[in-house]
């Protein structure tokens, strides 16, 4: 199984509707983070998460929102999905012991249509 | 404003035809510098990190070296099986968070 698991893989969706993509972890780690993925652009963060009271916006949180349900939970919303938020979104997680390097789940391939 | 820049944005190569991808940034107060691959489909995968200037690190055909404004990944006599999109990504304080380039996507033919 994998360490960083998101689902669902992929998703098509009407514009306006409110989803959710979760990640799921069983690496231990504190520290959880969404990007998104637009070609060209390379990877941007969303928001970020060092453990359940812990909540930060990144570079491109307009539009999303988390949850951090647990330490091993954390999921994104899009309250209302707009056409330009079809993006892959990728979540990960690293160690809070220094300045390690982070671990990705598979991806989510969204489609607001 | 920090920049992390990536080229070529895409490298075509003939097996064993060696190669290296530049990563340049433009931070203030590097961290750390992360190497990923990126296969279609899947999440980034790591290679590297360097943390200071002068310093190299080597995985099968693939070597990672930093200076104090770039660094490059060479690719010593490639296979097919390199063929992927290599990301470089900075980290310029303690949380974690990385700035990303835009990647160089590799394609090996034999």
């Amino acid at each position: 199984d994998a360490d960083v698991t998101q689902t669902p893989r992929n998703r098509i969706t009407k514009t306006g509707k409110r989803i959710m993509l979760e990640c799921s972890q069983t690496k231990g780690h504190d520290r959880m983070y969404w990007y998104r993925q637009d070609p060209g652009l390379g990877l941007r963060l969303i928001y970020y998460s060092f453990d359940v009271k812990d909540i930060n916006k990144g570079e491109i949180s307009d539009g999303y929102s988390v949850s951090r349900q647990a330490q091993a939970k954390f999921s994104l919303s899009l309250e209302s999905a707009i056409p330009n938020q079809t993006a892959l979104y990728f979540c990960a997680t690293s160690d809070s012991q220094g300045d390690t390097e982070a671990f990705f789940g598979q991806g989510t391939r969204l489609t607001v249509v | 404003e920090d920049q992390v820049t990536q080229s070529p944005e895409a490298l075509r190569l003939q097996e064993g035809e060696s190669s290296s991808l530049n990563c340049s940034y433009t931070v203030s107060g590097l961290r750390g510098l992360f190497w990923y691959r990126q296969d279609p489909g899947k999440g980034p995968e790591f290679l590297f990190t360097l943390y200071s200037a002068g310093e190299e690190k080597e995985k099968e055909r693939l070597k990672a070296t930093l200076t104090k404004k770039e660094s490059f990944l060479h690719i010593t006599a490639p296979k097919p099986e390199d063929s992927a999109t290599y990301l470089c990504a900075v980290s310029t304080d303690s949380w974690g968070k990385l700035q990303f380039g835009a990647g160089t996507q590799v394609v090996v033919t034999p």
